[in-house]
């Protein structure tokens, strides 16, 4: 199974400024087909987790421009342009190469410093 | 409006099965752009994929759960089942089930997910 790992784990941001969260996997996401199956999910609390970003950096629907999403092959990173009080909580990232297998990322928590 | 609602024991013992119910609505369970994916999060930790149904009655399984699980689904009732075998305090989590959506030739996105529902494992 590939394994994904994201850094940091955590994340402290003030308010208005950016943030940035690094996933990198055990193996290329790129898929035979050309694409790469990389998604972000946001986890706010107590709420399930909400798709933003699929195949790198496609935001999906209803989700802030502020959002962006870029890497190849092993390595990729979220980021957010200017954080907003909405925007904490746990991040994933989730590869869908080996679909019908997905594995996730450990997590990354965005609180505001 | 698309929803899904799981359902189920919010305690069960080591070595008992666990049975998970998904209500969906707002969809149907037979369309071939659709099928439900089950994901599980331990309180604190991250999220774990289980198992895939899609409309024509294919399933996936998770490769190291595979052998525990079975996932079935009643499109007149829009209910997919999830059972799990063999319960250990380990498998205590937050169970949610996702819509996933055929979103291009070999991709299905998880675009609506019930709230989840906790199950704890305990004598």
């Amino acid at each position: 199974d590939i394994v994904m790992t994201q850094t940091p784990l955590s994340s402290p941001v003030t308010l208005g400024q950016p943030a940035s969260i690094s996933c990198r996997s055990s193996q290329s996401l790129v898929h035979s087909d050309g694409n790469t199956y990389l998604s972000w999910l946001q986890q706010r609390p107590g709420q399930p987790p909400r798709l933003l970003i699929y195949k790198i950096s496609n935001r999906f629907s209803g989700v802030p421009d502020r959002f962006s999403g870029s890497g190849a092959g092993t390595d990729f990173t979220l980021k957010i342009s200017r954080v907003e009080a909405e925007d904490v909580g746990v991040y994933y990232c989730m590869q869908a190469t080996q679909f019908p297998s997905w594995t996730f990322g450990q997590g990354t928590k965005v609180e505001i410093k | 409006q698309v929803t899904l609602k799981e359902s189920g024991p919010v305690l069960v013992k080591p070595t008992e099965t666990l049975t998970l119910t998904c209500t969906v609505s707002g969809f149907s369970l037979s369309n071939a752009r659709m099928g439900v994916s089950w994901i599980r999060q331990p309180p604190g930790k991250a999220l774990e994929w289980l198992a895939h149904i899609f409309s024509n009655d294919e399933k996936s399984y998770s490769t190291s759960l595979k052998s525990r699980l079975t996932i079935s689904k009643d499109t007149s009732k829009s209910q997919v089942v999830l059972t799990m075998t063999n319960m250990d305090p380990v498998d205590t989590a937050t169970y949610y089930c996702a819509r996933i959506l055929r979103w291009g030739f070999l991709e299905w996105l998880p675009d609506y997910w019930g709230q989840g529902t906790l199950v704890t494992v305990s004598s």
